[in-house]
């Protein structure tokens, strides 16, 4: 059965700050892997999405890694902001791709003025 | 991408009373999916909502307690049924648009039961 840990479990930071998040996985047959952020109140957003074969992936100030092999992925803020307080999630996605997702233990991120 | 609307966004129930939850997308998708989050807990799939047929439940979760309908491509409902307190959590709907292999979220059901 596929567990997924995401390292810390809540993180507080300086604005600016650059950090970094972890999500491991236990099953490195994945299909893909996606991280998300949850807002209060306002569910989930897409944010990323790493296909088993890909490296990483960047969108913005944000770049996601995959180690499939090692079974780790990060997820990299550049320049954290207050707006990116947020609880952070990755999920993955069995072989054979689509749909069920087993959601990691979530990383809830304070950024500071 | 795919917009979801999910009502009600927060409830209070009774204890032995029952709950059903609507999630409408603003398209047609391929499969919608139903999770709970629980307290301090991350996300965990209840069942896939299958259009026109039975759902199909993950371990630990029954018809009976979570019924599901899913009349078209576009819609589905959760009830949660004869609840309890240890029912009380966070319930999510999402939409897979199989040809982006991307799932979009609802906003969630926050549900407290007494």
């Amino acid at each position: 059965k596929q567990e997924v840990t995401q390292i810390p479990a809540a993180l507080s930071v300086p604005e600016g700050e650059n950090l970094v998040l972890n999500c491991s996985f236990t099953d490195s047959a994945i299909y893909n892997l996606q991280w998300f952020r949850q807002d209060p109140g306002k569910g989930l957003t897409s944010l990323l999405l790493i296909q088993s074969s890909q490296r990483e992936q960047t969108s913005g100030r944000l770049n996601a890694s995959l180690d499939k092999s090692s079974g780790r992925s990060t997820l990299y803020i550049a320049a954290s902001q207050p707006g990116d307080s947020a609880t952070y999630l990755c999920a993955v996605t069995p072989p054979g791709g689509g749909n069920k997702l087993t959601f990691g233990t979530g990383t809830q991120l304070k950024v500071e003025l | 991408s795919a917009v979801i609307s999910q009502k009600p966004s927060r409830d209070i129930c009774q204890r032995g009373t029952s709950l059903t939850i609507q999630c409408q997308v603003d398209s047609q998708v391929t499969m919608m999916f139903w999770y709970r989050q629980q307290p301090g807990q991350s996300l965990t799939l209840i069942a896939t909502a299958n259009q026109g047929s039975e759902a199909t439940y993950e371990s630990g979760f029954v018809i009976d307690k979570f019924p599901i309908s899913r009349p078209n491509l576009t819609f589905s409902t959760l009830t949660v049924s004869n609840m309890s307190p240890e029912d009380s959590s966070i319930y999510l709907c999402s939409a897979w648009e199989g040809a982006k292999n991307i799932q979009y979220f609802g906003a969630g059901t926050r549900l407290s039961v007494l």
